[in-house]
């Protein structure tokens, strides 16, 4: 099935370790991108990446970390420097250049992350 | 000012209702525009599409106001199962893959 794959579902991380969610699509898609909503709130941005060894910083980056050495993959690292990282993390991907109905972002069912 | 801005909810309807939802966006360059709708604890998922001229899918209708810079979303004859917060999303440009969701406007639909 094609689809964006979110792992893990759930994780638990101490207070000062780093963690790492994974994102994978299979979609073909040009863009990928993080966003994270914390309850009864929206969703904000935190890195998006239009293309492969290029990415950028989106409303909240400060704390996070990405790559995207490959098309299909796009990892946020949440690292111990984000104060308040106790969230869920939704990646997402969208082509480009597609008209106005083409762009399209579909959704992985994301991640929970809590700060124990 | 935000980029996005969406009614504020609860919006709270008794079956059969037709409720109406709008959004209004600052940059007039905005190029595409979408509704989405998110279920409690899941990810956002594609409702509709919204065109220039306005788009119809089943209950729901959607329409664009480029020289009010709004867009909107109309559900007739709500069902119990449209209780969802709806979010609607504005992408700037379609090459810079950028996009701006409003905070969500929650519908719930009672008997």
């Amino acid at each position: 099935d094609g689809g964006i794959t979110q792992s893990p579902k759930y994780l638990f991380r101490k207070e000062g370790q780093n963690v790492t969610l994974s994102c994978e699509q299979n979609l073909n898609h040009d863009a990928m991108y993080w966003y994270r909503q914390d309850p009864g709130q929206g969703l904000r941005l935190i890195y998006y990446s239009q293309i492969v060894n290029d990415f950028q910083k989106g409303d909240i980056a400060e704390g996070y970390s990405v790559s995207r050495e490959k098309k299909e993959s796009f990892p946020l690292t949440v690292t111990s420097a984000q104060k308040n990282p106790t969230a869920f993390y939704l990646c997402a991907s969208s082509n480009l250049n597609r008209g106005s109905s083409g762009n399209t972002i579909y959704f992985g069912e994301g991640s929970w992350l809590t700060v124990v | 000012r935000k980029e996005v801005e969406q009614d504020p909810g609860p919006f709270n309807v008794p079956e059969g209702a037709t409720v109406a939802f709008n959004c209004t966006y600052s940059n007039s360059a905005s190029q595409s525009f979408f509704w989405y709708r998110q279920d409690c604890r899941k990810e956002p998922k594609l409702l509709m599409s919204v065109y220039s001229s306005g788009n119809e899918d089943g209950r729901f209708t959607a329409q664009l106001n480029r020289a009010s810079q709004y867009i909107s979303l109309l559900i007739r004859d709500s069902k119990l199962s449209d209780s969802a917060t709806y979010l609607c999303v504005v992408i700037l440009n379609t090459n810079a893959g950028k996009s701006t969701f409003g905070d969500g406007t929650t519908l719930t639909v009672k008997p």
